[in-house]
């Protein structure tokens, strides 16, 4: 099976300009979670989509949005970039079965440099 | 507040020794601990699962152990190889099939192995 993808890989944006990423997940897997990863906070979840219903919302600013598509492939949007969103962004699937369940498969995500 | 400690937050070791990687965590209740090897510029990859019965996991030269009553768990590596360089990230789930709001990441730690 194919794991997951994300595009594009890297991306130089603006301060005050919006960016869109693309995740999809290993196929049948439905659900799919993004996380943004930076040097100092380790990983911090954003949401999470199952059957193109947000399930989870983290902590972060509204200018942080999702969604996802019938085929299960995901965009998350960040509105009027700030430098302090420069970070790797992390897309992971899951499908979960059993005890082990929740296991995610992490895509190799979406660098951003805000300038 | 759920809480997942590493350390050290890096490690410099030689090629062919062993080392022995720490996290301790406060998450309640407690399902399942994950360990991660994230390499640089990708996506984590999962290593090992242990849920609250089991107290050890190898996978190749990865060992992890979990003390569920003192919240403790080690990643002890054997044999290090220069692949071995990455992140080492534990990752701690409250309960069975829950989302990924649940998780408690770990900040990680960096590895480094010197020829």
């Amino acid at each position: 099976k194919a794991g997951v993808t994300q595009t594009p890989r890297y991306l130089i944006k603006t301060r005050g300009q919006q960016v869109t990423l693309s995740c999809s997940p290993i196929s049948g897997h439905r659900s799919v979670s993004w996380y943004q990863q930076t040097p100092g906070q380790g990983l911090q979840f954003l949401f999470e989509y199952f059957s193109e219903t947000q399930r989870n919302k983290g902590n972060f600013p509204g200018r942080f949005s999702g969604r996802q598509f019938s085929n299960s492939r995901s965009e998350m949007n960040v509105s009027t970039l700030e430098l302090g969103d420069s970070a790797l962004y992390l897309c992971a699937s899951s499908f979960p079965t059993g005890q082990e369940s929740y296991e995610q498969y992490f895509g190799p995500g979406t660098r951003l440099t805000v300038t | 507040k759920n809480q997942v400690e590493q350390s050290p937050q890096s490690l410099i070791i030689l090629e062919g020794k062993n080392c022995t990687l720490q996290c301790n965590y406060t998450v309640s209740p407690f399902s399942n601990l994950r360990w991660y090897k994230q390499d640089t510029g990708r996506g984590p990859v999962s290593l090992t699962i242990m849920t609250f019965s089991e107290n050890t996991k190898s996978n190749g030269r990865y060992t992890a152990t979990l003390d569920a009553d003192t919240k403790q768990s080690s990643l002890h590596i054997t044999a290090s190889q220069l692949s071995d360089s990455a992140s080492y990230i534990c990752v701690v789930s409250p309960y069975s099939g829950g989302g990924a709001d649940g998780l408690t990441f770990g900040k990680g730690t960096h590895l480094i192995i010197q020829p």
